[in-house]
């Protein structure tokens, strides 16, 4: 069975730019979560979806990010335009239940470079 | 401040125990976890424990929560090299939003 994929694995950019993240959650798992972890830093929550609707969108830091899962399949995070402080690794994750003991598998994330 | 602290590194003998502290702030916490990462890799669900109990135990690995000090450690018994990569405690309040730490860096050494 696959696992989470993300797609790139790197990016690098210059500020001003427009770049998208792609996150494959394993196949069957309504529930996809977006994180990331900023210059070492804590791993913070940024969205959580179920199917294509969004669950709770409150850890998106402002109207630059927009993510999506049209078809309740893969997602896209979009940062437009980048800015220096959106550098970091972005992690995605997927279960299929939800819920506190429900496990989350884990992509091995994006590494994105502002420039 | 931060939500839940972890000292950033540590460093242990092959074959020493490691213990990794963590602590949070948030008395709602109803699930504590640990995530191991490996270099290049995801975050792998190493253990959790149920805020109703103090103490978890799983081969190896060894979770203890002390829920008055808002503390939680990890205890690696018989550390090895394998064992090097980087350990986040998180906490849930709740709902499916993870609070992470930090994140200690493990270094096993021979």
């Amino acid at each position: 069975e696959a696992g989470v994929t993300q797609f790139p694995s790197h990016s690098v950019i210059e500020k001003g730019q427009t770049v998208t993240l792609r996150c494959d959650p394993i196949s069957g798992h309504d529930n996809l979560y977006w994180y990331r972890r900023v210059m070492g830093k804590e791993i913070k929550f940024l969205l959580h979806f179920v199917k294509e609707s969004k669950q709770d969108e409150s850890g998106m830091p402002n109207n630059r990010f927009l993510a999506e899962r049209t078809g309740g399949t893969y997602s896209t995070l979009k940062v437009q335009p980048a800015e220096l402080e959106d550098s970091g690794v972005y992690f995605c994750a997927s279960s299929h239940l939800g819920g506190l003991n429900e496990k989350l598998f884990f992509g091995s994330g994006t590494q994105l470079s502002v420039l | 401040g931060e939500d839940v602290e972890q000292s950033l590194f540590l460093s242990v003998r092959e074959g020493d125990s490691s213990v990794i502290n963590c602590t949070y702030t948030d008395s709602s916490s109803t699930y504590l976890y640990w995530y191991k990462q490996e270099p290049g890799a995801g975050l792998q669900l190493l253990t959790y424990i149920f805020s109703n109990m103090d103490m978890k135990q799983d081969q190896r690995l060894t979770v203890l929560l002390n829920k008055k000090d808002k503390h939680l450690s990890l205890r690696i018994a018989d550390t090895q090299t394998g064992d090097s990569a980087i350990y986040f405690c998180a906490e849930s309040r709740g709902t499916d939003k993870l609070i992470f730490g930090t994140g200690t860096r493990l270094q096993v050494f021979p």
